[in-house]
């Protein structure tokens, strides 16, 4: 299991770009990055996922090196309601257990007026 | 959106009784978890299953129960509550390439 590290907290303003980067150095070749995004009193929802280079969706980006032992979720001009905590999972998708779905501290999103 | 329910949503209940949270889910997946957490903190992987008849217990050590008689119902018990057990359970289920959760269960034992 890939273990990864996030920072604990981020501040942003409104209308910023905020960027949370995930360290995972030990991932596996056969292993995905996985983005998770939970408001509180609800349940994890999926945000991005990607393998390598780049993957855009209408929430974020995701930005992964060449080496894969990083990867940088990018939320463009976020707003009030994208305080939350972010989670970076990383694991094989195919493999039929579930070392992939233990969910780390996250990164605890604040946006600022 | 993913079509998971859990019930109810929120249970207050007095020491000692017999609980059982209810999930279920409509999208046929084989994969289910049942996750804790506290306020404000990680979530803790506490059983999955792999599908009908099978049960795991996960990382943080529980003692509640699971049970996977039918793919879509994955119901967790606790056959004592105690005000340890206060804090708000996550239900999943997953595809091979994401999870999805249900809104949760907030318990608080009195």
């Amino acid at each position: 299991l890939a273990k990864t590290t996030q920072p604990i907290s981020m501040d942003s303003y409104e209308g910023q770009e905020v960027n949370i980067t995930c360290s995972h150095n030990n991932i596996a070749t056969n292993d995905y990055i996985t983005w998770y995004q939970q408001f509180p009193s609800q349940g994890p929802r999926f945000i991005i996922q990607g393998y390598k280079t780049k993957v855009t969706n209408e929430v974020a980006s995701l930005f992964i090196p060449a080496d894969r032992k990083s990867s940088t979720l990018s939320l463009p001009r976020v707003s009030l309601s994208d305080t939350a905590v972010y989670y970076c999972l990383v694991g094989d998708l195919s493999l039929y257990n579930n070392n992939d779905m233990r969910f780390g501290a996250g990164t605890r999103l604040t946006v600022k007026p | 959106e993913a079509d998971i329910y859990q019930t109810p949503r929120y249970l207050v209940i007095g020491t000692g009784k017999k609980i059982t949270l209810e999930c279920s889910q409509t999208m046929g997946h084989d994969k289910m978890y049942w996750y804790q957490q506290d306020p404000g903190m990680e979530l803790h992987l506490i059983h999955y299953s792999y599908g009908v008849n099978s049960t795991e217990k996960g990382d943080l050590s529980s003692e509640s129960t699971v049970s996977r008689i039918r793919t879509e119902h994955f119901p967790l018990t606790l056959e004592s509550a105690r005000p340890s057990h206060t804090s708000q359970y996550l239900c999943a289920s997953r595809t091979s390439e994401t999870q999805y959760f249900g809104p949760g269960t907030r318990l608080l034992v009195l």
